[in-house]
């Protein structure tokens, strides 16, 4: 079955430390990864998403992910976090099943922080 | 420009009442996706419009949830007899087309009392 495992619920940095947010899937096909951010009363924003190609990706707000397929991983990095990062974090898998993009969402990882 | 839409933004419903949600996609988008998000859990996909296809309503939990689209503009989601296990947060997402990025609204919380 296709899922996708977040296995850190909450995690907590000091600020200007580096950060790295975990992502394991299980997909029967070539995955499109995805990780979104949400933030408290926001909607989720993408920070950035694999098709092909380049296994390390570059997302907006400094973030990157590494596609390592050995592994089904999609870990999320940042070299230094910053307090606004502060939110939930998503990692999502989705492919072309039925013709559209179908996401399969992990349960989150809540970020915290601390000055 | 505009992003997608969702109005209320909160409701707070007696069991067994009907609550309808209202999904306004980004201009020119023919994809929309309600999603839904219980608390502490990542989003569960609901049902997906493309066009004027038929809806792939694969993820409505049962027959009390349903969803229109008018062509290529707004989209409602109704809960019928709502029950306590409906409490969420529902988000929807609209693409540019089928197999392109998916971009959230700020999603409805409804709590059933």
């Amino acid at each position: 079955a296709q899922s996708v495992t977040q296995p850190d619920i909450h995690i907590t940095v000091s600020e200007g430390a580096s950060l790295e947010l975990r992502c394991n899937y299980s997909y029967g096909a070539t995955p499109y990864l995805f990780w979104y951010v949400q933030s408290p009363g926001q909607g989720l924003q993408l920070l950035l998403k694999y098709f092909s190609g380049d296994t390390l990706v570059q997302g907006i707000k400094g973030f990157e992910a590494e596609f390592k397929r050995s592994q089904s991983s999609f870990n999320l990095r940042k070299p230094s976090v910053h307090w606004s990062d502060a939110a939930e974090y998503f990692c999502a898998v989705g492919g072309f099943s039925g013709g559209y993009n179908k996401l399969i969402f992990g349960a989150g990882t809540r970020l915290a922080v601390h000055p | 420009g505009a992003g997608v839409s969702q109005s209320p933004s909160n409701k707070v419903t007696e069991k067994g009442k009907d609550v309808e949600l209202r999904c306004d996609p980004i201009s020119g988008h023919t994809a929309l996706y309600w999603y839904r998000q219980r608390l502490g859990q990542g989003l569960e996909f609901l049902i997906y419009f493309q066009g004027n296809s038929a809806p792939d309503k694969s993820g409505l939990p049962s027959d009390r949830f349903s969803a229109e689209r008018t062509g290529e503009s707004v989209s409602t989601l109704t809960i019928q007899r709502t029950q306590q296990e409906d409490s969420a947060v529902y988000l929807c997402a609209s693409s540019l087309a089928s197999q392109e990025t998916q971009y959230f609204g700020p999603g409805t919380r409804l709590l059933v009392l």
